[in-house]
């Protein structure tokens, strides 16, 4: 069964940085492709970042490029999402989720068929 | 970006009424066009992939129909637990967009 687990959300001032981590288990996770989405309060979901398998291509949302990165490290089955330079407006919960199918290249986006249940991040002062 | 319309914002109905919700894109999205299920306090689901295939363990009511730059999300007989926010995606060009959502509530 599908496992995801997103950890280190909580609150930060702004201008601060986070990293958020997602320990994924039962499926091969150098073979899927990997998202973070996030939801404000009370707001709809918007994608921000995803990353192919072997981890060598990336893509992100405008309104974080040049302040977050997304990473993953195999070895430990694990997902992260470095966020520097915060910003009130990034107040969320952040969603890590995989992708269908294994393999694919990322010459289009994602189908997010797993999730995991998100972490808060609150920026605040 | 690709920006996605969903319509309409609030749909009321009763159980065992059937529901049709829209997605309309901003430009041609192909075939490449995802729904998902959002209960309050819970992480999205996945309803259907690529226009018209039911994700795994989705029930026959859900369906999905539509290319190009119109969507449709139907569900033949609401049952209580289909009530929930709808949300389409489309993942045929960078950067992925989600529509606003659609709420589908008991009327």
């Amino acid at each position: 069964e599908v496992h995801l687990l997103e950890s280190g959300g909580g609150l930060v001032q702004p201008g601060g940085s986070l990293r958020l981590s997602c320990a994924a288990s039962g499926f091969t996770f150098s073979g899927y492709a990997m998202s973070w989405v996030r939801q404000a309060p009370g707001k709809g979901l918007e994608w921000v970042s995803s990353i192919s398998g072997s981890a060598d291509t990336t893509y992100y949302a405008d309104s974080v490029k040049g302040r977050f990165t997304i990473s993953k490290d195999t070895s430990r089955n694990a997902l992260y999402l470095q966020m520097n330079s915060l910003r009130a407006e990034d107040t969320a919960v952040y969603y890590c989720a995989k992708d269908y199918a294994y393999g694919r290249t990322m010459i289009r986006g994602l189908i997010h068929d797993q999730w995991g249940q998100g972490t808060l991040v609150t920026v605040s002062s | 970006e690709i920006v996605l319309t969903q319509s309409p914002a609030t749909l009321s109905l009763s159980p065992g009424e059937g529901a049709t919700l829209s997605c309309r894109a901003s430009q041609s999205v192909s075939s490449y066009l995802a729904w998902y299920q959002q209960k309050l306090g819970q992480a999205p689901r996945l309803v259907i992939y690529d226009t018209s295939n039911r994700a795994t363990g989705i029930p026959a009511r859900f369906s999905g129909s539509g290319s190009g730059t119109d969507f449709t999300l139907t569900i033949s007989s609401l049952e209580p637990e289909d009530f929930a926010v709808y949300y389409c995606q489309q993942r045929s060009r960078w950067p992925v967009t989600f529509g606003q959502g659609t709420r589908l509530e008991i009327k």
